[in-house]
């Protein structure tokens, strides 16, 4: 089976710009996250969306946004790109947000260069 | 709330020798402990969880994590480095109090693996 799918692997942008980063869960997985690693740091939570839903959002601005589909797929959206967006955008998944203990498993990233 | 301190930023052992990456937690309840690997350029990998089930916990490539309450500390180890243990490694907690079981990081530290 494959795990979680992401595109594009890698994206240069300019600031000002918006960018759409796409996340693909494991098959049967119901629940999709949301995490941004700036370079040298530990991934911070931004989205979690679960049946279409948003479950709960980190403490990003409202020019980040996201949304997921029937198909359990999801998008990440930013607008008006500063340069410190730049990072590793990973996604990750789980069949459904259960309990702490669940397992996130996580796709290989995009990483976002804004110029 | 709850927070990750992973104490170094790089380890550097010699190939054969003990891997000891350390891992500090702060948590108002019993919390839910990760331990992910993050290859160059890769996403990352989940290595062991620690749920209460036992304090000793046995993880992916021979990698080991000891939950110590009263030291409040999560420590990964190994007893026998190998060259392709070279990676950054994360420490995380589950978030408890949030309906999103978003996981909150420490840092990283990065291993390095001398010949």
């Amino acid at each position: 089976d494959a795990g979680v799918t992401q595109s594009p692997t890698h994206l240069i942008k300019t600031r000002g710009q918006h960018v759409t980063l796409r996340c693909s869960p494991i098959s049967g997985h119901k629940s999709v996250s949301w995490y941004q690693q700036v370079l040298g740091q530990g991934p911070q939570f931004i989205f979690q969306y679960y049946e279409k839903e948003e479950r709960g959002r980190g403490n990003f601005p409202d020019r980040f946004s996201a949304r997921q589909f029937p198909n359990y797929s999801s998008e990440l959206n930013v607008n008006a790109l500063l340069l410190g967006d730049s990072a590793l955008y990973l996604c990750a998944s789980t069949i459904a947000p259960q309990g702490h203990q669940e397992t996130q498993y996580f796709g290989p990233g995009t990483r976002l260069l804004v110029l | 709330a709850q927070s990750v301190t992973q104490l170094g930023s790089h380890v550097s052992v010699s190939e054969g020798a003990l891997v000891l990456l350390r891992c500090n937690y702060s948590s108002s309840v019993p919390p839910y402990l990760f331990w992910y690997v993050q290859y160059p350029n890769q996403g990352l990998q989940l290595l062991l969880k620690y749920t209460s089930a036992a304090t000793l916990v046995k993880g992916i490539n021979g990698f080991e994590a000891e939950f110590k309450k009263s030291e409040t500390s999560f420590h990964l180890t190994k007893p026998s480095a190998h060259m392709s243990d070279a990676a950054e490694y994360f420490c995380a907690v589950s978030a408890t109090g949030h309906s999103n079981y978003q996981l909150i990081w420490g840092a990283g530290t990065k291993l390095i693996i001398k010949p």
